[in-house]
């Protein structure tokens, strides 16, 4: 079973910031949260990871609670291109083959 | 950055006919890769996980003789769907998880449609 609840769907205006919540109350201390989406009909893309500590890059902003326990996805200015599914997950990084489990995700629709 | 390679990115077949899906690491070696399904509008779900050089683990439910799993090298892992039936119709993803990994994440092939008739 999936370890994250994520809301089924949302929408954001065009320009604006979408902030995408997740919650991982179970979440090990050695586990990453990652983000990825999916565009239809393609593979999922990885947007961004973090253990504990906020992160950013190109793409994305990841904000985590102090207690870890959720999370929340930012993508500073939305656009049209930014309507997929998105998923959060969490897996423990580093040797192995830990797999990736995905729950539901969040369809977000970006609106003109 | 990290490129994963499936083909054929779409596929139609008859009734109890066999087909293989061929996922590929272009730029790195993949020790391990997992083949997921997807039904239409549903999340994907895992299937197996396939390592180099051993046998395929099976999610509970996937039939291990139906879905015949091969990870002869670092760089390639085919699936095959044997005696396909239209309920096997779905979208196929693979993705590669890199040896020696630094930061974890996986990448997934572009993914491949399968239509059995």
């Amino acid at each position: 079973d999936a370890k994250t609840t994520q809301p089924t769907s949302m929408d954001c205006a065009e320009g604006r910031a979408a902030n995408l919540p997740c919650n991982h109350s179970t979440i090990s201390g050695n586990e990453y949260v990652y983000w990825y989406r999916q565009i239809h009909s393609q593979g999922p893309q990885y947007i961004i990871h973090g253990l504990k500590n906020n992160e950013t890059n190109e793409m994305a902003s990841l904000i985590i609670t102090e207690d870890r326990k959720s999370s929340t996805l930012i993508l500073p200015h939305a656009t049209l291109r930014d309507t997929a599914v998105y998923y959060c997950i969490v897996r423990v990084a580093g040797w192995g083959n830990e797999k990736l489990t995905f729950g539901t995700g969040t369809r977000l629709t970006i609106i003109p | 950055g990290a490129v994963v390679s499936q083909h054929p990115s779409w596929v139609i077949c008859k009734s109890g006919t066999s087909v293989k899906i061929e996922c590929r690491s272009l730029d790195f070696q993949a020790t391990t890769m997992f083949w997921y399904r997807q039904f239409p509008k549903q999340s994907l779900m895992l299937m197996a996980t396939s390592n180099e050089g051993s046998k395929a683990t099976y999610e509970q439910g996937v039939e291990k003789d139906k879905f015949l799993i091969n990870h002869a090298s670092l760089t390639l892992s085919t699936l095959t769907v044997t005696s396909a039936h239209p309920e096997d119709s779905s979208f196929y993803i693979c993705s590669a998880d890199r040896a020696m990994r630094e930061t974890g994440e996986l990448f997934f092939g572009e993914g491949s449609r399968l239509t059995v008739l």
